[in-house]
């Protein structure tokens, strides 16, 4: 069936550093990803999206990685800074049972930035 | 703008009791979601709108679980006879977009910390 993993549960990184966030998908026909962090106590928020047709998107100190051939998507938060540190899940978005489309969420990567 | 909505922000209930929870989604968002969010865990899917029918109610845990949808607007999700492991932080989401579009980004509520002691 389909899933969604992360490499990694959390990730502890120093205020300044750039961080790389993992995540793997088994449905080839995926064609669109999201980035959502979440904090402490609040619903998730998203950051950042790419469509199939891309490798590489950027935002405001984030950029995300589509890799298709291999399946994978990685965010990266470059000079992380202490209000980054959230729980980031990666979500993807493709055909489902019947062509529905669906959005599968990964477990999520606790992320924490250290002063 | 407004944002989803979600209330109660806590409920803590015994054992045994029925507990009704709210969604108010964005304005004009025809696509409403539920999710399940245990301590410590990921996102749970439970049931997805559109507008006020429910195409997709395969997340729901058992039938102690339902939600209804009225207006276009406000979804209530109803747990019957609550038991301990319903204690979770259930997530509201609404999108502007159809679960079956190519690309719909969903925008989340605070979620209601639920409690069952």
């Amino acid at each position: 069936g389909e899933s969604v993993g992360l490499h990694l549960p959390t990730l502890s990184v120093q205020e300044g550093d750039n961080s790389i966030i993992n995540c793997a998908y088994s449905n080839s026909a995926s064609d669109y990803f999201i980035w959502y962090k979440q904090e402490s106590g609040k619903g998730p928020q998203f950051i950042i999206d790419i469509r199939s047709n891309m490798d590489k998107r950027q935002g405001q100190r984030v950029t995300v990685l589509l890799n298709k051939t291999v399946k994978h998507l990685s965010l990266q938060i470059a000079a992380t800074q202490p209000g980054d540190s959230a729980v980031y899940f990666c979500a993807v978005s493709g055909p489902h049972a019947g062509n529905n489309r669906k959005l599968i969420w990964g477990l999520g990567t606790s992320l924490a930035v250290n002063p | 703008g407004a944002g989803v909505s979600q209330s109660p922000s806590n409920k803590v209930t015994e054992k045994g009791k029925d507990v009704e929870l709210r969604c108010d989604p964005i304005s004009g968002h025809t696509a409403l979601y539920w999710y399940r969010q245990r301590l410590g865990q990921g996102l749970e899917f439970l049931i997805y709108f559109q507008g006020n029918s429910a195409p997709d109610k395969s997340g729901l845990p058992s039938d102690r679980f339902s939600a209804e949808r009225t207006g276009e607007s406000v979804s209530t999700l109803t747990i019957q006879r609550t038991q301990q492991e319903d204690s979770a932080v259930y997530l509201c989401a609404s999108s502007s977009r159809p679960e079956w579009h190519s690309y719909n980004e969903q925008f989340f509520g605070p979620g209601t910390r639920l409690t069952v002691l």
